[in-house]
């Protein structure tokens, strides 16, 4: 089993729709937990951070993490075809210089 | 200010060729990590410096892969010789602190393909 585990899509939704990305772990260490955007032909640019357990807010992001059942989500609200690029999420455990990615999941919002 | 900066942009060479690709971290950040990106394997880490010295280098792949940072502000990561399985896109990050709690900031990568 990898450590993090992330469905690759793609995903395919029409504008205004809501967006839900998730990633699974295996290593109860990880403390820091991340999501990163990734436009084609660019590299990855952090897009929300949570420490720990819980929600965070970020406009129409929100991310959560469930420690108990080593998930995480992202949910975009309101979706945008700005939107549209390849989500990646990523955890370190307490800590630590280094991140483990998932594959990322390659989002697509029809205007 | 100026974001990690990386070079060249895309890089088509034959088999058995020495490739060096270089990056320019963020000033100030004393943290900088190679990631290679495929397909089927997504993004993984290579090495990564913290002051300029390789902390850890366990995600390179053979010894045909070699990277260092002679100073604050380079890095090359060179792959000699180079084989069809090293195509990828190649990325240089940095962060000012250890964690998850700064960013890692990226550059947009280098193109590598090996006929």
């Amino acid at each position: 089993q990898k450590e993090v585990e992330q469905d690759p899509g793609p995903l395919s939704v029409p504008e205004g729709a809501i967006v839900s990305l998730n990633c699974t772990y295996s290593n109860s260490a990880f403390q820091y937990f991340m999501w990163y955007r990734q436009y084609s032909r660019k590299g990855p640019e952090l897009l929300m951070y949570t420490y720990s357990s819980g929600n965070k807010e970020d406009g129409r992001f929100t991310a959560q993490v469930d420690k108990s059942s080593k998930y995480i989500s992202l949910f975009i609200r309101d979706s945008q075809p700005s939107d549209s690029a390849t989500y990646l999420c990523a955890m370190s455990d307490d800590g630590s210089e280094k991140l483990v990615f998932g594959k990322g999941t390659k989002l697509t919002v029809n205007p | 200010d100026a974001g990690v900066i990386q070079s060249p942009r895309h890089e088509v060479t034959e088999m058995g060729q020495e490739v060096t690709l270089r990056c320019k971290p963020i000033s100030g950040h004393d943290y900088l990590f190679w990631y290679r990106q495929t397909m089927m394997r997504g993004l993984e880490l290579l090495i990564y410096f913290n002051n300029n010295v390789p902390i850890d280098d366990s995600g390179m792949p053979e010894d045909r892969f070699s990277a260092k940072m002679p100073n604050a502000s380079f890095s090359t990561l060179k792959i000699q010789p180079s084989e069809p399985r090293d195509s990828a896109v190649y990325f240089c990050a940095s962060t000012i602190s250890l964690g998850g709690n700064q960013p890692q900031h990226f550059g947009d990568g280098t193109r590598l393909s090996i006929l």
